[in-house]
């Protein structure tokens, strides 16, 4: 049962252009949206996480799209950067819960052209 | 940098061992989480713990225990190890605070397994 599925599992990207990773989730239950990049030979790093009750949230470069109704949301990393070539990770949490429990979605290899 | 660690970071091991992957942080926090993954893939939880004495099995089943005597320490024991048992595992710990009351998730390196 996969409560989070993640799109596309690879992407390539040319320096300076926009990444989009998508990922959509079933259980509305969810109250916290956490995005997760990893490097290779290291553990995932949070880099950007939202609650539902925002459609959007950027840090930098990196923004998230909200889609409650659809139940999607999406990472766009803008002006993309050889250093941003990692795996990302969406994850997918019920704050009300107390567990902290991440429920995590398939991974997405970004590699950015330079 | 996250003050999580995880030793050793690569362990190569023939069937029928006991082996224990050491996880150890100094934030103090108290939820504290094994994850499984294989390589380029998800992460499956297996085993989680609120606080000392405290450990319940994740969402993927898994042959190995855990415990949790001290805040700061969380290992992972396999009493017999198998080769379906090669992967990485990965620790990570949380105050359990924070946005909707989910705390950031700090991962450690984590261990490379092969089980020959």
């Amino acid at each position: 049962q996969q409560q989070v599925k993640q799109s596309p599992q690879s992407l390539i990207v040319q320096k300076g252009g926009i990444s989009i990773i998508n990922c959509a989730y079933e259980n509305t239950a969810f109250d916290y949206f956490p995005w997760y990049q990893q490097f290779p030979g290291k553990g995932p790093a949070l880099l950007i996480a939202i609650r539902p009750d925002v459609s959007e949230k950027k840090e930098g470069r990196f923004t998230i799209s909200f889609n409650k109704s659809a139940k999607q949301f999406s990472l766009h990393i803008m002006d993309s950067q050889p250093g941003d070539s990692a795996t990302y990770f969406c994850a997918a949490s019920k704050g009300s819960s107390n567990t902290g429990k991440l429920i995590f979605g398939q991974g997405t290899t970004l590699q950015v052209k330079p | 940098e996250a003050d999580i660690y995880q030793t050793p970071r690569y362990l190569v091991i023939g069937t029928g061992k006991k082996i224990t992957l050491e996880c150890s942080q100094t934030m103090g926090h108290d939820k504290m989480y094994w994850y499984q993954q294989d390589p380029g893939m998800e992460l499956h939880l297996i085993h989680y713990s609120y606080g000392v004495n405290s450990t319940e099995k994740g969402d993927l089943s898994s042959e190995s225990t855990v415990s949790r005597i001290r805040t700061e320490h969380f290992p992972l024991t396999l009493e017999s190890a198998r080769p379906s048992h090669t992967s990485q595992y990965l620790c990570a710990s949380s105050t359990g605070f924070g946005l909707a009351g989910v705390g950031e998730q700090f991962f450690g390196p984590g261990t490379r397994l092969t089980v020959l």
